[in-house]
């Protein structure tokens, strides 16, 4: 099976830099994904990795690494409205099946 | 204008009685997914769709049963709902494999009293 581990809480003070961990056990998989979530929102898609190594997206930054079973979402320049859930998500197959991690909240405090 | 609606909003029914929830997009994507979320479980995928008429099972299908009939339309049915099946059930497209990212409706609060 497939499993992914986040922590459940991080804080961080607006305008720092925060890191939001992920590590999973897969057979195999396509990528690696980070949504966010507002409380009583939807889910939105933010950035996805299929390759080792980082992408950037504005303040949001990924990273994948396939041989350490690991990836992060790091957040810069934090904002009051950057307080939501992160979740990290494994692609298990071409059918585009998505496993979902359980999140982690993140408050952002002044 | 995300292209994608769920209904209903909102819902409260009986247990035992049958439930559909419905998911209706306008991007004309090929895969369609209903999850689910609960406090401490995160999304749990329920089925999925790859195609017209083309379903398969998802983590948490015990309860649940789906219908694709027409490219834009996904229905999930709790043939007959019992409390355990309180929950947020969210419906998501994407036009590929899902590797490009999702995109989620708003979802539907359903309470089985």
């Amino acid at each position: 099976g497939q499993s992914l581990e986040q922590p459940s809480e991080v804080t961080a003070v607006e305008g720092a830099i925060v890191q939001i961990n992920c590590t999973y056990q897969t057979s195999g998989f396509y990528g690696l994904s980070w949504y966010q979530q507002h409380d009583g929102g939807a889910p939105t898609f933010l950035s996805y990795n299929a390759l080792d190594g980082l992408e950037e997206t504005g303040r949001f930054s990924s990273f994948l690494s396939r041989s350490d079973s690991y990836g992060y979402l790091l957040l810069q320049e934090l904002q009051m409205k950057d307080s939501a859930s992160y979740f990290c998500a494994l692609g298990s197959s071409n059918t585009g099946k998505l496993i979902f991690g359980q999140g982690t909240t993140l408050q952002v405090k002044p | 204008d995300a292209g994608i609606t769920q209904s209903p909003r909102h819902k409260v029914t009986e247990t035992g009685t049958p439930v559909t929830l419905r998911c209706h997009q306008t991007e004309n994507h090929r895969y369609m997914y209903w999850y689910r979320q609960d406090p401490g479980h995160g999304l749990r995928l329920i089925h999925y769709s790859y195609g017209v008429k083309d379903t398969d099972k998802g983590e948490v299908s015990d309860g649940y049963s789906v219908s694709r009939s027409k490219t834009e339309d996904f229905l999930l049915t709790l043939e007959s709902a019992t409390s355990s099946q309180t929950s947020v059930y969210f419906c998501a497209i994407s036009e590929s494999s899902g590797a490009e990212g999702y995109t989620f409706g708003s979802g539907t609060r359903l309470t089985v009293v």
